[in-house]
């Protein structure tokens, strides 16, 4: 399978811990975008990453939530104390080398659940 | 910020039936992309039409891009129980494209 992998599918936390989500990009992309969804809402995009570089966290919270995609492995997208509302969809997607006009390719998500 | 809206919001249609889902956005864009989302399941890509184009086929979809009214309009044609999913339409605009602004989504049923 090519695609973008996301693990774990499903994740449960309590109140307080945190969670960390994992993203594979498709092979050879070094572009990789982190959104969020909520129930029957669309996507809302959270932070754009390139090798071991931010590019944009504009859509990220200020504080509980980094992201990372180091030079070797997944990208990560950290979200520390974790409250009732972290409580979504959370999408990862990779587009290729040039970025611009490119479609970007969506992992299946994972489903945070706070409890 | 920009938004995109999607209208309408569920659309439920027989079989065979050609399906109309529309999308409009508030600022400049440098494209439009359609994607489908089953439930569950992360987005699809299904057509991505620049802001240069007016009309895209792929298929049994068809495209349209009307940049003077911000307005964009997605066809399927002789749908299929298969098609039942959400539609959402994004938008990277001109500074920034890497980033996606995402409609609401259009619920789309097809029924046997």
């Amino acid at each position: 399978n090519a695609g973008v992998m996301q693990n774990p599918r499903h994740l449960v936390r309590r109140r307080g811990q945190e969670a960390r989500l994992r993203c594979s990009p498709v092979k050879g992309h070094s572009h990789v975008y982190w959104y969020r969804q909520l129930p029957e809402e669309g996507l809302k995009f959270m932070v754009y990453l390139q090798k071991e570089n931010i590019i944009d966290e504009s859509g990220m919270p200020k504080e509980r939530f980094s992201a990372e995609f180091p030079k070797e492995g997944p990208s990560i997208l950290r979200i520390q104390q974790v409250v009732r509302g972290d409580s979504a969809a959370y999408f990862c997607a990779s587009s290729a080398e040039t970025g611009n006009n490119q479609p970007q390719h969506f992992g299946d998500g994972t489903r945070l659940s706070i409890l | 910020s920009q938004q995109g809206e999607e209208d309408p919001q569920a659309l439920s249609i027989q079989e065979g039936e050609n399906a109309t889902m529309n999308c409009s956005y508030k600022t400049s864009i440098n494209n439009l992309q359609w994607y489908r989302q089953n439930s569950g399941r992360g987005l699809v890509h299904l057509i991505l039409i620049r802001s240069n184009e007016r009309e895209k086929h792929s298929g049994r979809l068809r495209v349209t891009l009307d940049t003077s009214k911000k307005s964009s309009s997605l066809l399927i044609t002789a749908s299929r129980a298969a098609d039942t999913a959400s539609y959402f339409c994004a938008t990277a605009v001109l500074q920034g494209a890497q980033k996606l602004v995402f409609g609401q989504g259009t619920r789309l049923t097809i029924n046997p």
